[in-house]
């Protein structure tokens, strides 16, 4: 099925250190969407944006949605523990019936 | 958000038997769910789209009589693995769709023996 790529497949940081990570498509998007993964569970929201240009906060996670609509990035300041998991990014797509369709994920880690 | 529980969260199952998992939206008229199925260390893989009151839709290369879903209820969608083997042991996640955003049921582990 359709994937949408994201980099990097997996990053090693020190606590406080500040982390980005990108989605590409070659298919525009109407929405774009960040989750957050933890071992055993199903992906929880973390930001959602709705146009391109779009830049939204939440917390110390920052978010934006390019303005060509087939990219999105997701910036985390000042790392702390607890932001170990799996990122993934997911785009809403409305042609036909409108599904999700999600991004190949960044594993992060996170060293205290 | 959606407040979505899905059941059980861990399933075990002869090969040959078939598994059912519900997905409930909790606090949300859920026209449309979707299912997902995720093998370790890979990406969320849409499985179908579930729609309340008519045919679930498929995406390519999902067995539609393997994996049946039905959406009854605004909130509630089953999925139904038929004739199950050890091919089909996997972490299936559904989700409520707004129209924007998707919200996450906890997910189930099959495991077929």
């Amino acid at each position: 099925g359709q994937q949408l790529n994201q980099s990097p497949q997996s990053m090693f940081i020190q606590e406080g250190e500040d982390v980005s990570m990108n989605c590409t498509s070659s298919s525009i998007f109407n929405t774009w969407l960040w989750y957050k993964q933890e071992p055993g569970e199903g992906p929880v929201l973390l930001i959602a944006l709705y146009k391109a240009g779009e830049l939204t906060s939440n917390g110390r996670l920052t978010a934006q949605f390019g303005i060509t609509r087939k990219d999105s990035f997701l910036n985390i300041s000042a790392s702390i523990p607890s932001d170990v998991g799996i990122y993934f990014c997911a785009g809403l797509t409305t042609s036909g019936t409108y599904k999700y369709i999600f991004g190949t994920g960044t594993r992060l880690k996170v060293l205290a | 958000g959606a407040v979505v529980s899905q059941h059980p969260s861990r399933v075990i199952c002869k090969s040959g038997t078939s598994v059912k998992i519900e997905c409930r939206s909790l606090d949300f008229q859920a026209t449309t769910m979707f299912w997902y199925r995720q093998f370790p260390k890979q990406s969320l893989m849409l499985m179908a789209t579930s729609n309340e009151g008519s045919k679930a839709t498929y995406e390519q290369g999902v067995e539609k009589d393997k994996f049946l879903i039905n959406h009854a209820s605004l909130t509630l969608s089953t999925l139904t693995v038929t004739s199950a083997h050890p091919e089909d042991s996997s972490f299936y996640i559904c989700s409520v769709g707004t129209g924007f955003e998707a919200f996450f049921g906890q997910g189930t582990r099959l495991t077929v023996v």
